[in-house]
């Protein structure tokens, strides 16, 4: 199997405050973790690809100080959406590869209030 | 730059009612082309992945196959609970990276 979990499943926050997501491979150890957004309606946009024991790499667009990605271990990864506001509001899934197949996990669903 | 286009954008059948989802896609040095199957609220999930062209891999009421420019995704005789959100991916070249398409949303009606 290749199952990804993510935690939490959904937050709300106010906005100025910072939020902790975090993606684990519960079953397989994953060098690579990638993290997307996704708005109703619409298909996942990359956020950024997150390597372990390294920086990640953000997409263009992506501001690497608001959303701060740490992958410290082969099976976990987090993502820090600092100083959050309404517009962060969205469904956040993350990925991990095992062979060359991401498997992605349930999603967080982030309100800002 | 790898791009995909997913058709068409919506699709109701009838229980019962075979039909196909198209993916087609540009892609700089294909290393796998991905079906995933997304419900609302939740993540994607793994279907298939094919390599090569004249690929074909089946689960269930699915089937995939692939071209050179293009995949298909069969699905025969289906049933309400095989609505939800077909995505089509490519990888390319660079790594790991997946470049999706928009999606193809299935409604199968009792």
């Amino acid at each position: 199997g290749a199952v990804v979990s993510q935690h939490p499943s959904w937050v709300i926050c106010k906005s100025g405050t910072s939020v902790k997501i975090e993606c684990r491979s519960l079953d397989f150890q994953a060098t690579t973790m990638f993290w997307y957004r996704q708005f109703p309606k619409q298909s996942l946009m990359l956020m950024a690809t997150s390597n372990e024991g390294s920086k990640a790499t953000y997409e263009q667009g992506v501001e690497k100080d608001k959303f701060l990605i740490n992958h410290a271990s082969l099976t976990l990864s987090t993502l820090t959406v600092t100083s959050a506001h309404p517009e962060d509001s969205s469904f956040y899934i993350c990925s991990a590869v095992k062979s060359t197949t991401q498997y992605f996990g349930p999603g967080t669903r982030l309100t800002v209030l | 730059e790898d791009q995909v286009t997913q058709s068409p954008e919506a699709l109701r059948l009838q229980e019962g009612e075979s039909s196909s989802l198209n993916c087609s896609y540009t892609v700089s040095g294909l290393r796998g082309l991905f079906w995933y199957r997304q419900d609302p609220g939740k993540g994607p999930e793994f279907l298939f992945t094919l390599y090569s062209a004249g690929e074909e891999k089946e689960k269930e009421r699915l089937k995939a196959t692939l071209t050179k420019k293009e995949s298909f995704l069969h699905i025969t005789a289906p049933k309400p609970e095989d609505s939800a959100t077909y995505l089509c991916a490519v990888q390319g070249s660079a790594g790991n990276m997946l470049t999706f398409g928009g999606g193809t949303r299935l409604m199968v009606k009792p």
